[in-house]
């Protein structure tokens, strides 16, 4: 069964930076699409960014492009986030999710448990 | 403001049929797949189903999922107690390069 646990959230100042990791086991990692997803409180899901199998594309929300990163190192199994100029209104639970299939653009199917974000002067 | 439309809620009673709709554009949900998540609230959200009703091992084959044209929906056959949570469909989005969410329907199960 596949799993995903993230870490390096916390809180931080407005303009300040973070980077998110998730480590996924049960899996061929290198296989398969990865995601970010959020939710602030009491919000729906917010979808983050998407990387590909070997993570030549990327592809971001228009909320948080050009200010977030996503990259992965398949031998190590892992995926990241690199958030700069944070603002409050990055304030969320950031999930890592393994796309629910192998052949892409399938979207989301395995989710880890999360890592808080807080942004906060 | 979310680009895929849901009602803010649904109910039930146990052993009903409760279906929950999510309407999109021709970019979204009329080009590609719809999925379904289920969140407990203080849980991880879990895939449910998706438009062409293929699921994950473990969930019930009480979920199903379909799709016409720019709008798809969320079946549970014989709702069950457990069943009550929130329920998010999503959509990968053609023009925007990007998946996009529906805000979501919280079903009741009375």
């Amino acid at each position: 069964q596949a799993q995903l646990v993230e870490s390096g959230g916390g809180l931080v100042e407005p303009g300040g930076s973070l980077r998110l990791s998730c480590v996924g086991s049960g899996f061929i990692f290198g296989e398969y699409y990865m995601n970010w997803i959020r939710q602030a409180p009491g919000k729906a899901l917010e979808w983050v960014a998407y990387i590909s199998t070997s993570g030549g594309s990327t592809y971001y929300a228009d909320s948080v492009k050009g200010r977030f990163t996503i990259s992965r190192d398949n031998a190590k199994n892992s995926l990241h986030l690199q958030m700069n100029s944070l603002r409050v209104d990055d304030t969320a639970l950031y999930y890592c999710a393994r796309d629910a299939y192998s052949y892409g653009l399938s979207g989301a199917g395995y989710w880890g448990q999360g890592t808080q974000v807080a942004v906060s002067s | 403001q979310s680009v895929l439309s849901q009602p803010p809620s649904a109910s039930g009673t146990p052993g009903q049929r409760v279906t929950i709709s999510c309407s999109g554009s021709k970019s979204n949900i009329g080009s590609n797949t719809v999925n379904w998540y289920q969140q407990v609230p203080g849980t991880a959200p879990r895939f449910v189903v998706t438009s062409n009703n293929q699921g994950l091992s473990g969930v019930p084959d009480r979920f199903s999922g379909s799709k016409s044209g720019t709008s798809a929906s969320l079946a549970i056959s014989w709702v069950q107690p457990e069943d009550e949570a929130d329920y998010y469909c999503a959509s990968w989005d053609d023009s925007l390069s990007g998946w996009v969410f529906g805000g979501g329907t919280k079903l009741t199960v009375l």
